[in-house]
């Protein structure tokens, strides 16, 4: 069936070094992939998102790179901040049918040490 | 923050309960999703009200269901609560169904006992 995974559940990085988080996905029908972060005790939070006729996209210290042979999605961060710490997501989303919900993946935690 | 409020924060229940989420969407969004999340696990789709109907659910027997209101905001609603109903319950809004940046609430943690 559909799924949307993570290769790593855990990461730590230094403050300052910059930190991939990677996600292996199966439905290449999805029209969109999307990073959330989600700090603890709050909801998830959109940070990017990229077309799947895309590769690439750059956003403020974020960059997205998909895959699409191997159906796999990146999120770079770059000069990691101990704000960054947090869980995050990736999702997909296809817009095959009317709705567009969200299929998220386990996520994995970022720790940032000082 | 978001815009979007959940209520109430948290909740205990017991087996075979009733239980009644709120949400208030963003001013100006018309598309309510609810999301069951379970510890440690990613957030799951329950269903998504757009304009007062239900437009679309996921894999969520029928004990689940929800409403939307003129103003937007949404309930969710589960019967005969199990064990496994316990998790962080989120409500994200959008303007739309077909808008990637949904915005979530702080969620309902529920506790079935």
């Amino acid at each position: 069936g559909e799924s949307v995974g993570l290769h790593l559940p855990t990461l730590s990085v230094q403050e300052g070094d910059n930190s991939i988080i990677n996600c292996a996905y199966s439905n290449s029908a999805s029209d969109y992939f999307i990073w959330y972060k989600q700090e603890s005790g709050k909801g998830p939070q959109f940070i990017i998102d990229i077309r799947s006729n895309m590769d690439k996209r750059q956003g403020q210290r974020v960059t997205v790179l998909l895959n699409k042979t191997v159906k796999h999605l990146s999120l770079q961060i770059a000069a990691t901040q101990p704000g960054d710490s947090a869980v995050y997501f990736c999702a997909e989303i296809n817009y095959g049918g009317s709705q567009g919900n969200l299929i998220f993946g386990k996520g994995t935690k970022l720790s940032v040490k000082p | 923050e978001t815009g979007v409020t959940q209520s109430p924060t948290h909740l205990i229940k017991t087996r075979g309960q009733q239980v009644t989420l709120r949400c208030s969407s963003q001013s100006g969004h018309n598309t309510v999703s609810w999301y069951q999340q379970a510890l440690g696990q990613g957030p799951q789709f329950i269903f998504q009200y757009y304009r007062e109907e239900e437009n679309g659910r996921g894999n969520f027997p029928p004990r689940f269901s929800g409403l939307q209101f003129p103003n937007y905001s949404s309930e969710l609603n589960v019967n005969a609560l199990e064990l496994d109903d316990s998790a962080l319950y989120l409500c994200a809004s959008s303007w739309g169904t077909r808008d990637n940046e949904q915005f979530f609430g702080p969620g309902t943690r529920l506790t079935v006992l």
